[in-house]
């Protein structure tokens, strides 16, 4: 089973609807969750991070997590062509020493 | 600048030579890592840093990669005897702490020919 798992996609959606990315991890002990946005070519950039069951809304962002589950996901409401990415999942695991676990990413596309 | 910055943004180098990548995190992050991002693949953790120590090297691909951290800021990582399968963009992170969100520079895409 892979630490951080993600559909590749690509996943379509028309623009103005939701979009929704999911994401789940193998680790129990995982307790920082953490999504990133990434155009080609570019970094990671930070969309939202959440460290507690339940949702978290930012602006048309919403996290949610269920760690009896071991599911994170996010929404994107009101979809614009320029969210059309990668959508990457990071978890920091319990315990170690180590850096974001990533998963593959989803590709995002919003048809105009 | 308020940025995490790496240097040089692009690295062209020839197979056996040594490189030498930089990072500059955000000011006061005391937690600085180091990520490799291969051509259409995922990113892969290469080591972290709190303050000046790495608790953890064993993410580093293997004994020619190596890297320091120095004065708690600026912390290079060197490749030594680069081979092909070592090209990738090499980007670093800071946060405040392991738990806290990282910030990512604009990496260092290398390529050995």
């Amino acid at each position: 089973q892979k630490e951080v798992e993600q559909n590749s996609g690509p996943l379509s959606v028309p623009e103005g609807a939701i979009a929704s990315l999911n994401c789940t991890y193998s680790d129990r002990g995982s307790q920082s969750f953490f999504w990133y946005r990434q155009y080609s070519g570019k970094s990671p950039e930070l969309i939202m991070f959440i460290y507690s069951n339940g949702d978290k809304e930012d602006g048309r962002f919403t996290a949610q997590l269920n760690k009896a589950s071991q599911y994170v996901s996010l929404l994107i409401r009101d979809s614009q062509p320029s969210d059309s990415a990668t959508y990457l999942c990071a978890v920091v695991k319990g315990g170690g020493a180590d850096g974001l676990t990533f998963g593959k990413g989803t590709h995002l596309i919003i048809q105009p | 600048g308020a940025g995490v910055s790496q240097s040089p943004s692009n690295k062209v180098t020839e197979k056996g030579k040594d490189v030498e990548l930089r990072c500059d995190p955000i000011s006061g992050h005391t937690a600085l890592y180091w990520y490799r991002q291969s051509l259409g693949q995922g990113l892969e953790f290469l080591i972290y840093f709190q303050g000046n120590s790495a608790p953890d090297k064993s993410g580093l691909p293997s004994d020619r990669f190596s890297a320091e951290r120095t004065g708690g800021s600026v912390s290079t990582l060197t490749i030594q005897r680069t081979q092909q399968e070592d090209s990738a963009v090499y980007l670093c992170a800071s946060s405040t702490n392991r738990d806290q969100p990282q910030h990512f520079g604009d990496g260092t895409r290398l390529s050995i020919l």
